[in-house]
């Protein structure tokens, strides 16, 4: 497949379980970003990767929320402890260029779900 | 504070007509805007990006205005069909932020 993957699709957690989320980029892609969706809202920014090197994690919400893209590739999202508002969708995207503000196209996978109960 | 707003109420026309879609955004210095597509379920898809020194973009039935003065985009949809029913989200990248800023999105329902 060419397309950005996620896993899990969904994945239920009990409050205070903690959960990794995992993102496939696109093949040679240096950007990696995670993005937090809320039902009926736009993504909102959580972290931006440059290969290995995380150059912005301003949007994290929490300590409890960790990211990490150790190979420059496959990224996986950790949130501990985790919590009710934590239940949103979440998204990973690439891009081809280097650089949050150059004119990239970014390209999404389809989102994990996730489901704190 | 920064915002960026799309209508939040459904937009809902026949088959064939022109849908026009709102984005409006305050205390914002974008060097950019962009607009995607989202079918539930799925992420956003890329649809155009239309700079702070471009007036108007086309790509097939598809234009996006940007009036910085204004601090308003406009995405239409030409000879719209069933198929165009998705939510539209735009997204802005402004000089201050340093990151894509995206609205809540506006859903389009076009009916035969």
């Amino acid at each position: 497949g060419a397309g950005v993957s996620q896993s899990p699709r969904y994945k239920v957690a009990k409050r205070g379980q903690d959960v990794a989320l995992r993102c496939d980029p696109i093949s040679g892609h240096v950007s990696l970003f995670w993005y937090q969706q809320a039902l009926g809202q736009g993504p909102e920014f959580l972290t931006y990767f440059q290969n290995e090197a995380q150059l912005d994690k301003s949007g994290l919400p929490s300590d409890r929320f960790f990211a990490e893209r150790p190979e420059g590739s496959v990224s996986t999202l950790k949130i501990q402890r985790t919590q009710q508002e934590d239940s949103a969708v979440y998204l990973c995207a690439s891009s081809f260029e280097a650089g949050q503000t150059t004119y990239n196209e970014q390209f999404f996978g389809p989102g994990t779900r996730l489901t704190v109960l | 504070s920064q915002k960026i707003e799309q209508n939040s109420e459904a937009l809902n026309i026949q088959e064939g007509k022109t849908a026009t879609l709102t984005c409006n955004y305050t205390n914002y210095s974008p060097a950019y805007l962009q607009w995607y597509r989202q079918d539930p379920g799925r992420g956003p898809v890329f649809l155009l990006l239309i700079r702070e020194n471009e007036k108007e973009k086309r790509k097939e039935r598809l234009k996006v205005t940007f009036d910085t003065t204004l601090k308003q985009s406009l995405f239409h949809i030409t000879a719209s069909q069933p198929a165009d029913s998705a939510t539209y989200l735009c997204a802005l990248l402004s000089y201050n932020t340093d990151k894509l800023i995206f609205g809540t999105g506006t859903r389009l329902q076009v009916f035969p």
